[in-house]
């Protein structure tokens, strides 16, 4: 079965502070792993994933296959990063989506 | 706006009516997928079509849902017979098919409300 595990509902830091959302997932398999951002009244949207090992936005995310995890990370928040953030992954069915976590940087 | 759109934007039914959604890929997308998001979840996935083959349907699609892609183009979503239940954001999205990644992108979904 394939599932992914955000712990944390809410993440509260203040602007300028490092971010890291957690994200765990559970698959037999290699999986590919994304996250996805969804801004105020905006669409859910790709932020990153892990094949392209790109920066965007400032984010960061590492797959840890020996942790199972791929954590979302930002060295200095900014308050235009508050939104609502899913971890996903792809393993052999479409996305399936962590129940995300809401970040809100306090200016 | 050339991304997927879907109509209506919301919908509110008393319990036991039927409603329709429908889904507009990016058009040159070959994949559709449907996903519901309640309060307090991330999407779930409930079907996807390659083309106008519904390739895939989750437990939560029950028999009251049914799914169509007649052409491989637009997508309808039913639900018969609504219950209370059924109250969520129905999301669509729409990929191309093929080797390695193609990005999903999203809708901005149908909030249905049912009363």
């Amino acid at each position: 079965a394939q599932r992914v595990t955000q712990p944390e509902k809410l993440l509260s830091v203040f602007k300028g502070a490092p971010v890291e959302l957690k994200c765990n997932y559970s698959y037999s398999g290699s999986p590919e792993l994304f996250w996805y951002v969804q801004y105020s009244r905006q669409r859910l949207q790709l932020l990153l994933r892990h094949i392209s090992r790109e920066s965007i936005k400032g984010f960061t995310a590492d797959l840890n296959k020996g942790e199972t995890s791929f954590h979302l990370k930002k060295p200095f928040a900014q308050e235009e990063d508050s939104a609502m953030y899913y971890c996903a992954l792809r393993g052999n069915t479409p996305l399936v989506f962590g129940k995300g976590t809401r970040l809100s940087v306090i200016a | 706006d050339t991304g997927v759109s879907q109509d209506p934007r919301h919908k509110i039914t008393k319990r036991g009516q039927n409603v329709t959604f429908r889904c507009d890929p990016i058009s040159e997308h070959n994949r559709l997928y449907w996903y519901r998001q309640t309060l307090g979840q991330g999407p779930e996935f409930l079907t996807y079509f390659q083309n106008e083959a519904q390739l895939e349907k989750s437990r939560l699609l029950s028999d009251r849902f049914s799914a169509e892609r007649p052409k491989g183009s637009f997508s309808t979503l039913e639900i018969q017979r609504t219950e209370q239940g059924d109250s969520a954001m129905y999301l669509c999205a729409s990929s191309l098919a093929g080797q390695g990644y193609n990005e999903a992108f999203f809708g901005q979904g149908t909030r249905l409300t049912v009363v």
